[in-house]
């Protein structure tokens, strides 16, 4: 079980917009902590796609972006495209735990 | 470039030990916190530990508390993961991470190719 919460899988048709949530609890997302979300591709490394809550590193299109509100986050894409199809991570920190946590994943399908 | 390269993995025997390397390049090492993750085939992401930059705090998830020990060497800009009493539930792809802004709540925003680790007798 993972500290984070998120859906198993999401699908959408080219040109969608899909939402993924994360939610957490008082002593992570709702804490002083940031989320960050990370995609990763069939085979690949994870890649860092959204960090402190919102905010994109240079190269990640802007039809991904991500909000953070009380105890949960989500990310979202819009002109949902086939290379999208991979599995998205949230990341934050537990200060309850002391830990470092990941959600547990969302499988997206471009149908 | 930034980079990050791992090294050491392999097939361990269960009950035994082995020591991850992760070579940095291109970047001003010695400023940010370095996290290992792993992921086991076909699972998620598992934090595993991480070090701060100056390598004087060390965090550990609770699975590997007590087998685990991560250290760092800032002059040669390597970070390791030292695993002892290795069990099945060890056996995946570790990455390390840099992370974004130096700390250790922070993204990680630069990650290693990984390397396997094997368990089996």
């Amino acid at each position: 079980q993972s500290v984070l919460t998120q859906p198993p899988s999401v699908s959408g048709a080219p040109g969608q917009t899909v939402t993924i949530s994360c939610s957490g609890s008082i002593s992570n997302l709702g804490s002083r902590y940031d989320v960050h979300w990370y995609q990763q591709l069939p085979g690949t490394v994870p890649k860092l796609l959204i960090y402190g809550n919102d905010n994109r590193p240079s190269g990640v299109p802007d039809r991904f972006s991500a909000s953070k509100s009380g105890i949960s986050a989500s990310l979202a894409i819009t002109g949902l495209q086939a290379e999208d199809e991979a599995t998205y991570f949230c990341h934050s920190f537990d200060n309850s735990l002391g830990d470092v946590v990941f959600g547990g994943g969302t499988k997206l399908t471009v149908l | 470039e930034v980079r990050l390269l791992e090294s050491g993995g392999g097939v361990v025997q269960p009950g035994g030990s082995l020591r991850l390397s992760c070579a940095a390049s291109g970047f001003f090492f010695p400023n940010y916190a370095m996290t290992w993750v792993r992921q086991a085939p076909g699972k998620g992401l598992e934090w595993v530990s991480s070090i701060s930059s100056s390598g004087g705090s060390t965090y550990y998830a609770d699975s590997v508390k007590g087998r685990f020990t991560v250290s760092r060497d800032n002059s040669k800009k390597t970070l390791e993961l030292q695993m002892h009493t290795v069990g099945a539930e060890d056996m995946a792809v570790y990455y390390c991470a840099k992370t974004h802004r130096g700390g250790v709540a922070e993204a990680f925003d630069i990650w290693g190719q990984g390397t396997m680790v094997t368990v089996s007798s």
